[in-house]
């Protein structure tokens, strides 16, 4: 069964130094989402992507975040200069396409960053 | 704005004893209900989702829920636990099938 893969598993950094998160979404989807898990609270939603463009995000994705699909297989985050409370495990997913209704976002299994 | 609300943040129960996990949702439209569950040191797995019609929905590893409207309701049901059943369990509601609101979660902790 295809699934959402993340890359690296374990990312850690110094603060104020820039992190790219990768994701590789389920190959025929084309909704792809970003969500972050601080350690032992829930998890947040921080953006939605869709024909190569935001199509949501919180109040937590500010300019320091940005997300690409560069080549049209990948989906990155980048947070341009870490902070401590950047620290949390970060979760890519992704849906199938608006005409296969299910609303099921995949899940991949995360990134955990770690900003000292 | 939607939110869930899931009352428990631990619940212990015995094995093969059943066990119900409670979540409240808010939302102004209609709504899709979920369950992820997630295993230790693991990512997000769907249990299982209310889109529409039954409103009781049967998912993986014999859990189920019941959407019920009037209360807010969609809480989530196993007959009868196992040791490996131990996780975290969120529930969550997306209004367009677009972004997720997850609740904090409920940690199920089963005894031996």
């Amino acid at each position: 069964e295809p699934e959402v893969t993340q890359t690296p598993s374990h990312q850690v950094t110094q603060m104020g130094q820039e992190v790219i998160l990768r994701c590789v979404p389920i190959s025929n989807h084309l909704y792809f989402y970003w969500y972050r898990q601080i350690l032992g609270q829930k998890v947040e939603f921080l953006v939605s992507f869709y024909n190569n463009e935001i199509s949501e995000k919180s109040e937590i994705f500010d300019d320091q975040f940005s997300v690409e699909r560069p080549d049209g297989s990948n989906f990155t985050l980048k947070i341009r200069s870490t902070k401590l409370e950047d620290s949390a495990m970060y979760f890519c997913a992704s849906r199938k396409p608006s005409g296969q209704q299910t609303y099921e976002q995949y899940f991949g299994p995360g990134t955990r960053l770690t900003v000292t | 704005a939607q939110s869930v609300t899931q009352l428990d943040s631990q619940v212990p129960v015995f094995e093969e004893a059943p066990v119900e996990l409670r979540c409240n949702y808010s939302s102004s439209v209609s709504v899709y209900l979920f369950w992820y569950v997630q295993y230790p040191n693991q990512g997000l797995q769907l249990l299982l989702k209310y889109l529409s019609g039954s409103t009781l929905v049967k998912g993986i590893n014999g859990f189920e829920a019941e959407f019920n409207k009037s209360q807010t309701s969609f809480h989530l049901r196993k007959p009868s636990v196992h040791i490996s059943d131990t996780a975290e369990y969120f529930c969550a509601v997306s209004d367009r099938g677009d972004k997720i609101i997850f609740g904090k979660g409920t940690r199920l902790h089963i005894l031996p």
